[in-house]
């Protein structure tokens, strides 16, 4: 089993819709999550952290469920600005590698 | 103010040469991190430096892979006697030490061919 497993997708949604993927992580002592964007042919940016209560920034809501092992990233109102492949990134307590989902593309239409 | 830089933006060469790529990172970032990442694949982890050390090579797939860092600041990963597999696009990243060390910023990358 892959230690950070994404749906690689596409997931391709119409403008304006809401749009939600998942990661899951296999080592229960992950202690740090994020979420990144990469444009296509760009590097990765990171988009939020994702902490045990949820944070919200703008359209984009992220939560953290430790009893099920998975974080999840919601989009509202999706544009297509948002077009891109969205990387789940995960970190053991005491370590200074992260680890990379292979990420989940996301493409929005008129 | 600036972000994490590389050079060559590209890179073009024929097997069983040798290349090297740069990195300045961030200035005042301490932690500096070497991936790479295949067409249509994951960020696969190559080596972290702190400071001028790196604790952890072990994600450097041979020995033809070596990087240094001097000065706590400008980076190069070295590739000997290139292979058509080692193609891929070469990410480096910088972050501080302290509780931000997690937040990565990235660089544009080198985009390697071997031909």
């Amino acid at each position: 089993r892959k230690e950070v497993e994404q749906d690689p997708g596409p997931f391709n949604v119409p403008e304006g819709a809401t749009v939600a993927f998942n990661c899951t992580y296999s080592n229960s002592a992950s202690q740090s999550f994020f979420w990144y964007r990469q444009d296509c042919r760009k590097e990765p940016k990171l988009l939020m952290s994702v902490y045990s209560s949820g944070n919200e920034d703008g359209r984009f809501t992220a939560q953290l469920n430790r009893a099920s092992q998975y974080i999840s990233l919601l989009i509202r109102d999706s544009k297509l600005s948002d077009s891109a492949t969205y990387l789940c990134v995960v970190n053991l307590e005491g370590s200074y590698i992260p680890t990379f989902g292979r990420g989940t593309s996301l493409i929005v239409h008129p | 103010g600036a972000g994490v830089s590389q050079s060559p933006s590209n890179k073009v060469t024929e097997k069983g040469k040798d290349v090297e790529l740069r990195c300045d990172p961030i200035s005042g970032h301490t932690a500096l991190y070497w991936y790479r990442q295949s067409l249509g694949q994951g960020l696969e982890f190559l080596i972290y430096f702190q400071g001028n050390s790196a604790p952890d090579k072990s994600g450097l797939p041979s020995d033809r892979f070596s990087a240094e860092r001097t000065g706590g600041s400008v980076s190069t990963l070295t590739i000997q006697r290139t292979q058509q597999e080692d193609s891929a696009v070469y990410l480096c990243a910088s972050s501080r030490t302290g509780t931000d060390y997690m937040l990565q910023y990235f660089g544009p990358g080198t985009r390697l061919t071997v031909l």
